[in-house]
């Protein structure tokens, strides 16, 4: 299985609502991620997880909640998002074996419009 | 400030014809990575080069690693309408974190 799986593919929401972005993968990796990416830009990093525990986070404001709940999930809370955070949203997953950043796996990502 | 810059940003080209995707930056990379994107979905790793001057081929795609490992270019020999997509890539400085260029979105016509 090499496979980084997002859930839901689609999502929108109020910007009075609360949800969670999914994502699983069962290929042994240590490292997980969050990115964003806006249309027609690259993928901004978010937050990066090893070894289950948190060790970046790229500023990114309080209404965006990780939690990494054990090595082949990683959730993304969110709450009391705005219009601007729309946004295709990006899990992906790494070997730690070299380092960090090694052969990054992505999901399919979930393309979130907050109204 | 953009750290590694893609050159062109946007390509549309007829099928067959043969491209090079340029990635340059004044910094030194500990490797590079080329990925391609297509609409609604993940960037998918092509290759990641992390020697000076390394050259790297995937069936008509050949990926070079400039010799100070500061620039790498992609190119594509008789493009197909498959190749289509957005092309990043994105490079490792240190231990610090992936940078990405801003891409290059590249279409081949039939």
């Amino acid at each position: 299985d090499t496979e980084v799986t997002q859930t839901p593919k689609h999502l929108v929401m109020g910007m009075t609502n609360k949800k969670s972005l999914k994502c699983e993968q069962h290929m042994g990796h240590r490292a997980m991620y969050w990115y964003k990416q806006k249309a027609k830009k690259p993928p901004e990093l978010m937050f990066v997880y090893s070894y289950e525990k948190l060790s970046i986070n790229e500023s990114v404001p309080s209404r965006f909640s990780p939690e990494c709940p054990n090595s082949s999930l990683l959730n993304l809370h969110l709450h009391a998002l705005q219009p601007e955070d729309s946004a295709l949203y990006l899990c992906a997953s790494s070997p730690i074996g070299q380092g960090l950043w090694e052969k990054l796996f992505f999901g399919s990502g979930t393309q979130l419009s907050v109204l | 400030t953009q750290l590694l810059k893609q050159s062109p940003q946007f390509l549309s080209i007829q099928e067959g014809e043969n491209l090079t995707v340029y990635c340059n930056s004044s910094s030194v990379f500990s490797s590079l990575q080329w990925y391609r994107q297509e609409p609604g979905e993940g960037p998918v790793l092509l290759v990641t080069v992390v020697t000076g001057g390394e050259v790297k081929k995937l069936k008509r795609l050949t990926f070079q690693f400039g010799d100070a490992r500061k620039d790498s270019s992609l190119h594509i020999t008789a493009a197909q309408p498959g190749d289509t997509g957005l092309y990043l890539c994105a490079g490792v400085q240190g231990a610090q974190k992936l940078v990405f260029g801003q891409g290059t979105r590249l279409t081949i016509n039939p």
